[in-house]
């Protein structure tokens, strides 16, 4: 019973495509994350939403478009893909931080972009 | 701002030796502290974790304190097997409950 899934976990793609990420918590918590691990195992968050709503968005290209349909869905729309956006990306889900001290953050498999 | 330096590996080591990966950390106040293990080919593990000054965290034999003199959580085991083979990462937690990770320590168990 996977607490946080996510699909593709392998994904091989051309140069200038568009491709998504989809990401589904069962947890019941009210924030979800994207986490961007590169080639040199350096973990960095990209965003986060709570409750739908975008709280971080860590600098990151506009390429890069999260989307929240609910609290327990946070998808990864990448537009014009570059071989720089090889990696692994992890979704991640919490309970509420404003409520929750010491939050345990839980990460998904991960799901292996390759960018060719 | 918040940062986390880990010891570089990788650390290699015989079955049934002790383990030591050490972290330090830079933050404002408190944050809680992690170690999140990541297996080969697999995602991130939450391992331990400690919210406040002197907590230990403790998970398959492994424990890590809390220490705030000395700004650090460093991970122990007294004695690894292969099966713990695995990247090991340090973090803590900033604002937004943003997760801010050390570069990882790749450890290597030798049978």
């Amino acid at each position: 019973d996977t607490a946080v899934s996510q699909t593709p976990k392998y994904l091989v793609t051309q140069m200038g495509n568009d491709k998504s990420i989809k990401c589904e918590q069962n947890l019941g918590h009210d924030t979800m994350y994207w986490y961007k691990q590169d080639s040199k195992k350096f973990l960095k968050i990209m965003f986060s939403y709570n409750n739908k709503e975008l709280i971080i968005n860590e600098t990151v290209p506009n390429r890069f478009s999260p989307k929240s349909p609910d609290k327990a869905h946070l998808n990864l729309h990448i537009n014009s893909l570059e071989l720089g956006d090889s990696a692994v990306y992890f979704c991640a889900s919490s309970q509420d931080p404003g409520r929750v001290f010491g939050n345990t953050i839980y990460f998904g498999e991960g799901s292996w972009l390759t960018v060719v | 701002g918040n940062s986390v330096t880990q010891m570089e590996g990788p650390v290699t080591l015989s079955e049934e030796a002790f383990l030591t990966i050490n972290c330090t950390y830079t933050a404002t106040g408190y944050p809680s502290l992690f170690w999140y293990v990541q297996y080969p080919g697999e995602g991130l593990q939450l391992l331990l974790k400690a919210t406040k000054a002197d907590d230990k965290g403790s998970n398959k034999g492994f424990e890590a304190t809390y220490r705030k003199e000395t700004t650090s959580f460093h991970l122990e085991k007294g004695s690894v097997q292969v099966s713990d083979s695995a990247v090991y990462f340090c973090a803590l937690i900033g604002g937004y409950n943003k997760l801010i990770f050390g570069a990882g320590t790749r450890l290597a168990v030798h049978p």
